[in-house]
C-alpha cells in the first residue's frame, strides 16, 4: 500500500535554511505536493512538482525529487518566526480517484 | 475569488448522534474531497466528488457519507458517531478531479468532538 513517511520534528536557527525530508512507496505517484498548517488551522498548499521534474524553486522554496530513491525534500531559505507551523508531505497516485496520501507532518521549530 | 469555506468550525456531539458538516468550494471548482485529520496524525482521505458523483472512497465505514450539489458546493454526513470520529474534518476543491494534477485546496477545518 501507500505510506508516506516524514521526521516528526525539525528545529532550525533564525535565518538558517531548514531542510524537511519526505519518502514515499508508491512508484505511480503523478505529483508530489508540501502544504504548511498552522496551529488550528487548515492546510495552506505551498508547492508542487511533477513527478518527471527533478527541482522547482519559488521565492524562498525549493523542492527537489529523487524519484530512484522515492525522496522528496522542502528546503526553506532564510528560515522566519514565521514559518513555525507542521508542514505536510502528500502524495497522489497515477490514475486520480483516490485522494492525497500524507504523512504524519513535520514540526517545524525556530530557534531565535 | 472566494476560497474554500467550512461550516461551522467547532462542533460538539454525543455518541450515536448524526452530524452534517458543510464546505463551499472555490470558485470554478467542479470537485470536492473531504479528510479526517486525528490530532497529531496527517490527513486521511474520506472520499471525493466530482460533478455530483462520488468519485473514490477511502478506507472509511459506510456511516461516513457525502452529496455533492449542483453549485459544487458539499456535505459530509456522519452517522452513529463514535469517539474515535473526534478529529478535525478538512475539505479540499480542485479545479478538476479528471485532470492533470488535481491541485487540491483546503478551507479552514471543522473540528468536531464527540462526547
Amino acid at each position: 500500500g501507500e505510506d508516506v513517511e516524514q521526521s516528526l520534528f525539525l528545529s532550525v536557527r533564525e535565518g538558517d535554511s531548514s531542510v524537511i525530508n519526505c519518502t514515499y512507496t508508491d512508484s505511480s505517484s503523478t505529483y508530489l505536493y508540501w502544504y504548511k498548517q498552522e496551529p488550528g488551522a487548515g492546510l495552506q498548499l505551498l508547492t508542487y512538482i511533477f513527478s518527471n521534474m527533478d527541482m522547482k524553486q519559488d521565492q524562498r522554496l525549493t523542492v527537489l525529487l529523487n524519484k530512484k530513491d522515492k525522496h522528496l525534500s522542502l528546503r526553506i531559505a532564510d528560515t522566519q518566526t514565521g514559518d513555525s507551523a507542521i508542514y505536510f508531505c502528500a502524495e497522489k497516485s497515477g490514475g486520480g480517484a483516490d485522494g492525497l496520501t500524507f504523512g504524519k507532518g513535520t514540526h517545524l521549530i525556530i530557534q531565535p | 475569488e472566494t476560497g474554500v469555506t467550512q461550516s461551522p468550525t467547532h462542533l460538539i456531539k454525543t455518541r450515536g448522534q448524526q452530524v452534517t458538516l458543510r464546505c463551499s468550494s472555490q470558485s470554478g471548482h467542479n470537485t470536492v474531497s473531504w479528510y479526517q485529520q486525528a490530532l497529531g496524525q496527517g490527513p486521511q482521505f474520506i472520499f471525493q466528488y466530482y460533478r455530483e458523483e462520488e468519485n473514490g472512497r477511502g478506507n472509511f465505514p459506510p456511516r461516513f457519507s457525502g452529496l455533492q450539489f449542483p453549485n459544487y458546493s458539499s456535505e459530509l454526513n456522519v452517522n452513529a458517531l463514535e469517539l474515535d470520529d473526534s478529529a478535525l474534518y478538512l475539505c479540499a476543491s480542485s479545479l478538476d478531479a479528471r485532470g492533470g494534477s488535481d491541485t487540491q485546496y483546503f478551507g479552514p477545518g471543522t473540528r468536531l468532538t464527540v462526547l
